[in-house]
């Protein structure tokens, strides 16, 4: 397995434009998470999804967050419009029950967003 | 004005030593906890995890122990190698479902 993909990896926008960010979960797990990561905070989490559904936006910031997960095999995550302060690094990882120790969550690489 | 981030435990360590990073989690009724290490710009990769019922498991070369009384848990890494040298995280699993929170991390330095 390719394990968990992102992307972009790395994305530099300027302020008020849409963005999204795009993650594709390991094939079989059920969760799927995302955080986000700045030196502020460290890794917060937004929002997570169980098959397909989201359970808890709680972590989402404001309503220019948003996130879906049309299918198993992919979600995103959408800021609109952007903002400086929403600078961090973005990660997508998911997670299964089918297994042992399937709680454990397999992040993706992350996508580092810039907002000018 | 200059920005505040957060204070991040270091640590730094000869190689070959044993290394031991240390968390406090929240929630006394947290029943999964986990560590991850993360190298520079790379995602969090999960290392070990243990569940409440136990006190102390093993892997290789990491041993994790878990004080319930304290709410505390500790990451112990053998013979402590230069690939070692990342941010650890310990992470607790939400009680109401499937969240998982994170501490700030320890910065984790070998030193040849």
């Amino acid at each position: 397995d390719a394990g968990v993909i992102q992307s972009p990896r790395h994305e530099v926008t300027e302020m008020g434009q849409e963005v999204t960010l795009r993650c594709k979960p390991i094939s079989g797990h059920d969760y799927l998470f995302w955080y986000r990561q700045t030196m502020m905070r460290g890794l917060e989490l937004l929002i997570y999804f169980n098959n397909n559904v989201p359970i808890d936006d709680s972590g989402m910031p404001e309503d220019r967050f948003s996130a879906k997960m049309p299918n198993a095999s992919f979600s995103t995550l959408k800021i609109q419009p952007s903002e400086p302060r929403d600078s961090a690094v973005y990660f997508c990882a998911s997670g299964g029950r089918a297994l042992p120790g399937a709680n454990v969550l397999t992040f993706g690489a992350g996508s580092r967003l810039t907002v000018l | 004005g200059e920005s505040v981030g957060l204070h991040l435990p270091t640590l730094s360590v000869q190689e070959g030593d044993n290394s031991i990073i240390n968390c406090a989690y929240s929630n006394s009724a947290s029943d999964y906890f986990i560590w991850y290490k993360q190298e520079s710009g790379k995602g969090p990769q999960f290392i070990i995890d243990i569940r409440s019922n136990m006190d102390k498991r093993q892997g290789q070369r990491v041993t994790v122990l878990l004080n319930k009384t304290v709410k505390h848990l500790s990451l112990q890494i053998a013979a402590t190698q230069p690939g070692d040298s990342a941010v650890y995280f310990c992470a607790e699993r939400g009680v109401t479902g499937n969240q998982f929170y994170f501490g700030t991390g320890t910065s984790l330095t070998v030193i040849p």
